[in-house]
């Protein structure tokens, strides 16, 4: 059974430049949330993905956006990158409606220099 | 509301209990519990609902007071395996609400 899949594993990227984060989801579950994890802090919300539609999200501005696919893989894209974007982005996937036990991917640690 | 935890890090000895709690400002729905390793991902360990009930699996359980808006985890007899950054994620407003609030975590370290 495969689990909840995050490529790519490590991104390099400088200021203003836009980068996009993938995420397969844990086999038969349909739902998909992104977090940011800073250094030494808990995930932090960014927003949900069911139906291809984003259902709700953090307090995050609109740098931040997201897709999700009839697949139910989704991506994050952030534009415009600032220092204070480097985390760790976990993507987390669950099945239905609320907050259902989520499990989490790997996550794509992102460096902006 | 980022839910507080306490304490922010421990150290035991192999065998010795711990508690780690998760105190919310605001009504809780439900509490999720997760420990993460360094550089791994957030790894699922129970979650509860509302209504005050206790859970656990192996040597790890929680229970949530409903009415203090906390949720304990107790970790007994502790092994080198457990050693990790704890969260707790909250839900507030149950049906309807998606998104979990994490807290900043407590830091275990289990020593031989």
């Amino acid at each position: 059974d495969a689990g909840v899949t995050q490529s790519p594993t490590h991104l390099i990227k400088t200021r203003g430049q836009q980068v996009t984060l993938r995420c397969s989801p844990k086999s038969g579950h349909d739902t998909v949330s992104w977090y940011q994890q800073a250094l030494g802090q808990g995930p932090q919300f960014i927003f949900q993905y069911y139906e291809e539609e984003e259902r709700q999200r953090g307090n995050f501005p609109d740098r931040f956006s997201g897709h999700q696919f009839p697949n139910y893989s989704s991506e994050l894209n952030v534009n415009a990158l600032l220092l204070g974007d480097s985390a760790l982005y976990l993507c987390a996937s669950s099945l239905g409606q609320g907050t259902d036990t989520q499990y989490f991917g790997p996550g794509t640690r992102l460096t902006v220099l | 509301q980022q839910p507080v935890q306490s304490p922010q890090a421990v150290i035991l000895r192999e065998g010795e209990d711990a508690v780690i709690n998760c105190s919310s400002s605001k009504a809780l729905y439900s509490v999720h519990w997760y420990r993460q390793k360094h550089g791994e991902a957030p790894v699922f360990l129970m979650i509860l609902l509302k209504g005050g009930e206790q859970k656990g699996h192996d040597k790890i359980s929680a229970s949530f007071n409903e009415k203090k808006q906390q949720s304990s985890l107790y970790l007994t007899a502790s092994q080198l395996s457990y050693s990790g950054t704890y969260f707790c994620g909250t839900d507030l407003s149950g049906a309807g609400s998606y998104q979990l609030t994490f807290g900043k975590g407590t830091k275990l370290s289990v020593i031989p």
